[in-house]
């Protein structure tokens, strides 16, 4: 995990609002992976990034959900429009070419 | 797409056993299977990991073996004390050179280790 950082922590939002979170990746790495976790499940891909590029969004509902990895500053996956269904922790994994990926803490979504 | 099971969901084990985690992947395409130990709130944590080329790889109190033919590999965990509980996962990956690609994780196996 060292390395890899992502805030907020816990964000709260209510239905209708709009989720921000956003990960620093290991220095050094240039891909970012967002995943969702569910109580009690593992891990679910939702988007590969590269410096502004999207590589495959294949896990990633088409409506409402949206990622970015700018040039400068860190990944956003922005969450529009909440529902008590988004609530999850969201992870991301980050890592340079065919290597190993390392994860943030995570962003704990709670949708009241 | 991959499709990763693991088993089992739940295991716990007397201090200074051995735990065993296994789980099986469905691509023949996939050729990179890391471990994961996940705490309480906290993220994912890489504790070892292995690829096609190669059948066990060990580190310390901790080896992976790999078997290609079957689609399966596991995890093993000597002498294990209190500090190993956690929930474990195994993933798979197709990664190539230059390229790299989501992970796909298993369901988890809850580990405890009893005093």
């Amino acid at each position: 995990n060292a390395g890899v950082m992502q805030n907020p922590r816990h964000l709260v939002r209510r239905r209708g609002q709009e989720a921000r979170l956003r990960c620093s990746p290991m220095k050094g790495h240039s891909h970012v992976y967002w995943y969702r976790q569910l109580p009690e499940e593992g891990l679910k891909f939702m988007v590969y990034l590269q410096k502004e590029n999207i590589i495959d969004e294949s896990g990633m509902p088409k409506e409402r959900f949206s990622a970015e990895f700018p040039k400068e500053g860190p990944s956003i996956l922005r969450i529009q429009q909440v529902v008590r269904g988004d609530s999850a922790a969201y992870f991301c994994g980050t890592g340079s070419s065919y290597n190993e990926q390392f994860f943030g803490p995570g962003t704990r979504l709670t949708v009241l | 797409g991959e499709n990763v099971e693991q088993h089992p969901s739940t295991l716990s084990v007397q201090e200074g056993d051995s735990a065993v985690i296994k789980c099986t992947y469905s691509d023949s395409a996939s050729n990179y299977f890391p471990w994961y130990k996940q705490e309480l709130g906290k993220g994912p944590q890489l504790i070892i990991d292995i690829r096609s080329n190669v059948g066990e790889k060990k580190d310390q109190r901790i080896a992976v073996t790999l078997n290609k033919t079957a689609k399966h590999f596991s995890l093993h965990i000597t002498e294990t004390q209190p500090e190993d509980s956690a929930v474990y996962f195994c993933a798979a990956s197709s990664i190539n050179t230059g390229t790299a690609s989501k992970l796909t994780f298993g369901t988890g196996t809850r580990l405890q280790v009893t005093l």
